[in-house]
């Protein structure tokens, strides 16, 4: 059973506008969690991450939300640019440096 | 710095062919993993390494064997390929220890499996 899972395998948005994507799981000791993105033939690369002591982490653009009673956090991507086209992988670690992925959305910007 | 990075980027194997994946990194990063991507599945660790000469199982191990002689260069070893390790592998570094976790992924090696 996946502990972590994003229920959304695909995600269109309009440019400019916000993209939402969502991300559950299932591991009450879970404490860290990171998204990443990814580009077709590229290795998936950081995008942010937030702490279990905290509920919000901003870095320009890109806003994740954490909500540990629901064991739920989002990724804000606000505007949405074409550019932000990608599959995006939510990741969480308890007690240690190994991540546990999700499968993964792939978001499209439409122009 | 060149980051990660891993070769060969394409690999067609028969089926009990052995063969390793290379992975490197120049950054002095002490945490290595590999990983490989499946359709719907996300990332799934392979095995991990906190340092030279120390490695560990990670999720799916079986089939592969991993060795850390150095800090730079963490390969991965497929015994005896089967079609189900038909995927995509990920090598990845990272600083060890809080609150650095990001993971620095290379740019992957395709491995098809006959």
């Amino acid at each position: 059973d996946q502990q972590v899972k994003q229920n959304s395998p695909s995600l269109s948005v309009q440019e400019g506008r916000i993209s939402i994507l969502n991300c559950d799981y299932t591991n009450s000791m879970f404490d860290y969690f990171l998204w990443y993105k990814k580009y077709p033939a590229e290795g998936p690369t950081f995008l942010i991450s937030i702490s279990s002591i905290k509920d919000k982490n901003e870095d320009g653009r890109f806003t994740v939300f954490l909500n540990k009673s629901a064991k739920h956090l989002s990724l804000h991507i606000v505007p949405s640019q074409p550019g932000d086209s990608a599959v995006y992988f939510c990741a969480a670690s308890g007690q240690g440096q190994n991540f546990v992925f999700g499968p993964g959305t792939r978001l499209s910007v439409l122009p | 710095n060149a980051g990660v990075t891993q070769t060969p980027k394409f690999q067609v194997l028969k089926t009990g062919q052995s063969m390793t994946l290379q992975c490197a990194q120049d950054m002095n990063h002490e945490y290595m993993s590999w990983y490989r991507q499946d359709p719907g599945m996300g990332l799934r660790l392979i095995h991990y390494s906190v340092g030279a000469g120390i490695t560990d199982q990670g999720e799916v191990p079986n089939g592969y064997n991993v060795s850390r002689s150095t800090t730079e260069d963490f390969p991965l070893r497929l015994l005896s390929a089967a079609p189900s390790q038909t995927s995509v592998y990920f090598c990845a570094s990272s600083y060890s220890g809080t609150p650095n976790y990001e993971q620095y992924f290379g740019p992957g090696t395709r491995l098809t499996v006959t």
